[in-house]
């Protein structure tokens, strides 16, 4: 079984336009992040979950709103498409977020968006 | 945020041992180093990390220097498989932010 699952894995979309992005783990995991990377593959975080709880959101546009029904989820809606949100974007999840530095993220796959 | 320099790139021989170094002269006594690979197409993976002390684990050993301003990822025996980006991160204390840099590309020939 994937452990961090994301669909889709490609979404091709216009500009103005809103998708979403979806993202579950199975691993029983307490947080879940999503990151960006970019063109230049520069991975860069968006946002953090703990147990459902908003914990990091790190100056992202408010046109990004992730949702987490429980917290084996953690989705990602996008309103209002530009061309500069084309890029990879990556659901990750991890045991706990602060008690335990050694914690590793566990990665999807990624959904390659392309906005045109 | 804590920063890491790394290469950008390195070349190894199947079957040759690899040294990935990494320096982070601005770490402080609590930041956790971590080390995570991508490979083409997909998320990146986690290799291993550690706080003083060396760590070995089944994918590679990190070794850590004295002074913890640098350290590096060994991989003792390079698989055309090991061809990927590695990215040596600092973890912040009681953070569960990764700051990943630009890593260092290492292709392996056969």
């Amino acid at each position: 079984d994937t452990a961090v699952s994301q669909t889709p894995k490609y979404l091709v979309t216009q500009m103005g336009n809103d998708k979403s992005i979806k993202c579950e783990q199975n691993l029983g995991h307490d947080t879940m992040y999503w990151y960006k990377q970019d063109s230049k593959k520069f991975l860069k975080i968006m946002f953090s979950y703990n147990n459902k709880e908003l914990i990091i959101n790190e100056t992202v546009p408010n046109r990004f709103s992730p949702k987490s029904p429980d917290k084996a989820h953690l989705n990602l809606h996008i309103n209002s498409l530009e061309l500069g949100d084309s890029a990879v974007y990556f659901c990750a999840s991890s045991q706990d977020h602060k008690a335990d530095q050694g914690s590793p993220l566990h990665f999807g796959n990624g959904t390659r968006l392309t906005v045109t | 945020d804590a920063k890491t320099t790394q290469p950008n790139s390195m070349e190894s021989n199947e079957e040759e041992p690899v040294h990935l170094p990494c320096n982070h002269s601005t770490i402080s006594g609590t930041d956790y180093i971590h080390w995570y690979r991508q490979l083409p197409s997909q998320g990146p993976e986690y290799v291993i990390h550690g706080l003083t002390s060396n760590v070995n684990n089944r994918m590679a050993s990190l070794a850590i220097a004295e002074d913890r301003k640098s350290s590096t990822l060994i991989l003792h025996r390079a698989t055309l498989r090991d061809a990927a980006v590695y990215y040596c991160i600092l973890r912040l204390y009681n953070t569960d932010k990764l700051i990943f840099g630009t890593g260092t590309r290492l292709q392996v020939f056969p």
